[in-house]
């Protein structure tokens, strides 16, 4: 079966900073890849996702993302973080052929300071 | 146009009893997924419908839960027997078409509390 990693808990950030949130996955076919985010009091929503193609994805709100294959890794980053960004983030696997079937890992907790 | 609705937002029922969650998908979408989740993790597969049927249940915890989507649209989590463990935001989602390809659009969630 699949997982996913999420190796920070809670990652705590100055407005302006720079951003990371890793993403690990153990699975050896081939996947689909998603970044949800969910802003406090609201849902959880799509950031961006990883199908085929350029591994560099970008998203919503300045947000982007790497695929790297051989660390079967998917990072994402944001050059500059705004204290709107403060929300949980949340990581996805979706093995191609297992249609529906996410794994997400336990997310994120991103806090930004103004 | 009106997201994916989940009812009740709460519930907070007795160890033992039978408990109902209703999703209301978005409008056209054929694919609807439920998962559960608990305090402090991810989302947790549960099932997933393509149209009427139930395309994959291999998430379900066990014969305790079941659920269906009668008319390729709404559908209802059923729980029986619950137990203190089954406590979670249960989440709906939705999406227009082939699942794991299109975007999956999510509830607000049930909050379901067993005493």
């Amino acid at each position: 079966a699949q997982s996913v990693s999420q190796h920070n808990h809670h990652v705590i950030l100055s407005e302006a900073a720079s951003l990371e949130l890793g993403c690990n996955y153990s699975y050896g076919g081939t996947v689909n890849l998603f970044w949800y985010v969910q802003y406090p009091g609201q849902h959880l929503q799509l950031l961006l996702k990883y199908f085929s193609g350029d591994p560099l994805v970008k998203g919503i709100k300045g947000f982007e993302a790497e695929f790297i294959k051989s660390k079967f890794s998917f990072n994402l980053r944001k050059p500059s973080v705004q204290w709107s960004d403060t929300a949980e983030y949340f990581c996805a696997v979706n093995p191609f052929g297992n249609a529906g079937k996410s794994t997400f890992g336990d997310g994120t907790t991103l806090t930004v300071k103004p | 146009g009106a997201g994916v609705s989940q009812t009740p937002s709460n519930k907070v029922t007795e160890k033992g009893k039978y408990v109902e969650l209703r999703c209301d998908p978005i409008s056209g979408h054929t694919a609807l997924y439920w998962y559960r989740q608990s305090l402090g993790q991810g989302p947790e597969f549960l099932i997933y419908f393509q149209g009427t049927g139930a395309a994959d249940d291999s998430g379900l915890p066990n014969d305790r839960f079941f659920a269906v989507r009668p008319e390729g649209s709404v559908s209802t989590l059923k729980i029986q027997r619950t137990e203190r463990g089954d406590s979670a935001v249960y989440l709906c989602a939705s999406s227009e078409g082939t699942p794991g390809a299109d975007t999956q659009y999510f509830g607000p969630g049930t909050r379901l509390t067993v005493l």
